[in-house]
């Protein structure tokens, strides 16, 4: 199935630490998503970007939409050990739907 | 944020068996549910989309015959796996979005952990 390229694949950060995250495709999407998933669970909602450019954030996390609609940034600023997880972007395949594919994951790993 | 269920969160289910999945919108109605895969340590491939009152529309690879749809209401879709063997065991989560509202966020249920032995 389709998916969308997400890097880095895993990361060990030191808590306090700055993270990065990107997600690019080679289409066009109208609107981007991030998500966490813990173990076993479904993923969480953390960011919802709807424009081109737009810079959006919620707490420590801040998500762009980039420029060229085929791709995406999530930034965590001074991790914690709870932001342990899988973080997946989400491309909305089918404007105006509920409709998405999920990047491959970035697997964060926090050391206190 | 809506609001998803799923139901069960665990199931165990023996080769040959039918097992079924049901996700539920709780605080808002949803024409439209999907439905998810996802194995150990990979991503979420989408399985199919439930439509409120008419067929799926499966994604390709997907057996319709294996799993069957069914959106008989505003709030509730089920996924069944008919005749299970253990490679259909996997995680599988739904997700939706309510109707009248101004974004498209997907919501996910908790998801479901199939093991059939």
């Amino acid at each position: 199935g389709q998916q969308l390229n997400q890097s880095p694949q895993s990361m060990f950060i030191q808590e306090g630490e700055d993270v990065s995250m990107n997600c690019t495709s080679s289409s066009i999407f109208n609107t981007w998503l991030w998500y966490k998933q813990d173990p076993g669970e479904g993923p969480v909602l953390l960011i919802a970007l709807y424009k081109a450019g737009e810079l959006t954030s919620n707490g420590r996390l801040t998500a762009q939409f980039g420029i060229t609609r085929k791709d995406s940034f999530l930034n965590i600023s001074a991790s914690i050990p709870s932001d342990v997880g899988i973080y997946f972007c989400a491309g909305q395949l089918t404007s105006g739907t509920y409709k998405y594919i999920f990047g491959t994951g970035t697997r964060l790993k926090v050391l206190a | 944020g809506a609001v998803v269920s799923q139901h069960p969160s665990r199931v165990i289910c023996k080769s040959g068996t039918s097992v079924k999945i049901e996700c539920r919108s709780l605080d808002f109605q949803a024409t439209t549910m999907f439905w998810y895969r996802q194995f150990p340590k990979k991503s979420l491939m989408l399985m199919a989309t439930s439509n409120e009152g008419s067929k799926a529309t499966y994604e390709q690879g997907v057996e319709k015959d294996k799993f069957l749809i069914n959106h008989a209401s505003l709030t509730l879709s089920t996924l069944t796996v008919t005749s299970a063997h253990p490679e259909d065991s996997s995680f599988y989560i739904c997700s939706a979005g309510g109707t009248g509202r101004v974004g498209t966020e997907a919501f996910f249920g908790q998801g479901t952990r199939l093991t059939v032995v």
